[in-house]
């Protein structure tokens, strides 16, 4: 069975960096055709996505967001932490971190097949 | 402004057959899998419909997916209270290198 759950703060200052991290069990990051998330979704909107790693260390990130985004894997620890920087009272969202089904490097075939509970952050001074 | 664009509503009564819209381009729909979300009010989003119109193990088949050039559609037939929720669609976008998502139908079953 697959878990993902995400920690971190709930509250940062603007200007500060959020660091996140998603523990995982189920599975293996090393294992060929997974891959791990994160979306996030302000309040009373849609979904956004942000970063994704792959079991190769492949990695993409959001254009829009790319220059503030950081991802990062522990398969030893089973973890992958987002760090984003510069944060600001519009990045107050629930941040989720989703496993990632597919196929090789065919990384435009994968999709989010069992997210985590998802964390509140709050930017606010 | 999502990049993927869905009716931001829709309705049904229950046992109502209802079809929710997800409309994108040829850089995501058009050349990629399309996949559904289903989101409960103050829930995760959970994997409905997976490559177009394949179904995860656990949901019912009153819902299916399909896809048709740069948009798809979910259905559900047989409209329950239980399925009034938030439904996402999603794509990969060879543009951007990773997955949109539309913005959202809110469903009620009144």
């Amino acid at each position: 069975q697959i878990t993902l759950k995400e920690s971190g703060p709930t509250l940062v200052k603007p200007t500060q960096t959020l660091t996140l991290t998603c523990t995982f069990s189920g599975f293996s990051l090393s294992t060929s055709g997974v891959g791990v998330g994160w979306i996030r979704q302000p309040p009373g909107k849609a979904l956004e996505w942000l970063a994704l790693i792959y079991w190769d260390d492949n990695k993409r990130y959001s254009p829009s967001l790319k220059s503030r985004l950081t991802i990062t894997k522990d398969t030893s620890k089973n973890q992958v932490v987002l760090t984003m920087t510069n944060m600001d009272p519009v990045d107050t969202a629930t941040y989720y971190c989703a496993h990632l089904y597919g196929s090789g490097t065919y990384y435009y075939y994968y999709y989010m097949d069992v997210w985590g509970k998802g964390t509140t952050v709050t930017v606010s001074s | 402004q999502s990049v993927l664009t869905q009716p931001p509503s829709a309705s049904g009564t229950p046992g109502q057959r209802v079809t929710i819209s997800c409309s994108g381009s040829s850089s995501n729909i058009g050349s990629n899998y399309v996949h559904w979300y289903q989101q409960l009010s103050g829930t995760a989003p959970k994997l409905l419909i997976y490559r177009n119109n394949q179904r995860p193990s656990g949901v019912p088949d009153r819902f299916s997916g399909s896809k048709s050039g740069t948009s798809a559609s979910l259905a559900i037939s047989g409209l329950r209270s239980e399925d009034e929720a938030n439904y996402y669609c999603a794509a990969w976008d060879d543009s951007l290198g990773g997955p949109v998502f539309g913005g959202g139908t809110k469903l009620t079953v009144l």
